[in-house]
């Protein structure tokens, strides 16, 4: 079975650009999460979407937004780029809309904002 | 106080010791736990999960919880030198993963 799929791979940008990245869920689960990595730290929670409904939110700018659709595939939206904005993002994939079940992770966006 | 510690710098093994990591986490009402492997340049990879105190096998993984003193362990028996890799404790709270910054790992053969 194919695992989470992102795109695109890498990705660069200029400051006050916006940037949409795409993730596709495996097959079966219904909820997709957003983290955002920068170097030498550990992920960083952005969003959860469930059935379509945000489950929550951590605590990043108004300048992030995410939707989930129909068939469960999801985007992250970020806009006015910044350059703290570099990072690698990650999506993960789990059956049900609460962390307790296990989260898979797709193998991310590379994000350089110059 | 950070949600989750994993305070230890690179740990560097011998092929074929044992492993030892660990991780506090401040939210006393957190359910589930996670330890996570990434390898340079991707993504974390679920290696291991515990709910429950005690310890939970798998291969040559073990994972250790104890919820009264907030503490989660990973052991990594026979570390090989594909063992080499940053590990990830993640813990569940309030529909999120909190992740602690990674401990290093490096086996040298």
């Amino acid at each position: 079975d194919a695992g989470v799929t992102q795109s695109p791979t890498h990705l660069i940008k200029t400051r006050g650009q916006h940037v949409t990245l795409r993730c596709s869920p495996i097959s079966g689960h219904k909820s997709v999460s957003w983290y955002q990595q920068v170097l030498g730290q550990g992920p960083q929670f952005i969003f959860q979407y469930y059935e379509k409904e945000e489950r929550g939110r951590g605590n990043f700018p108004d300048r992030f937004s995410a939707r989930q659709f129909p068939n469960y595939s999801s985007e992250l939206n970020v806009n006015a780029l910044l350059l703290g904005d570099s990072a690698l993002y990650l999506c993960a994939s789990s059956l049900e809309g609460t962390v307790t079940y296990e989260q898979y992770f797709g193998p991310g966006t590379r994000l350089t904002v110059t | 106080q950070k949600e989750v510690e994993q305070n230890s710098g690179p740990l560097s093994v011998p092929e074929g010791a044992i492993a030892s990591l660990n991780c506090t986490y401040s939210d006393r009402g957190s359910q589930s736990f996670f330890w996570y492997r990434q390898y340079s340049g991707k993504s974390p990879e679920l290696i291991m999960f515990i709910y429950s105190n005690g310890d939970k096998e798998d291969g040559r993984f073990t994972a250790q919880l104890n919820k009264a003193s907030q503490y989660v362990s990973l052991l990594i028996r026979d570390s090989q030198p594909s063992d080499s890799a940053t590990y990830l404790c993640a813990v569940q709270g309030n529909n999120r993963l909190a992740f602690g910054k990674g401990n290093q790992v490096v086996v040298i053969p």
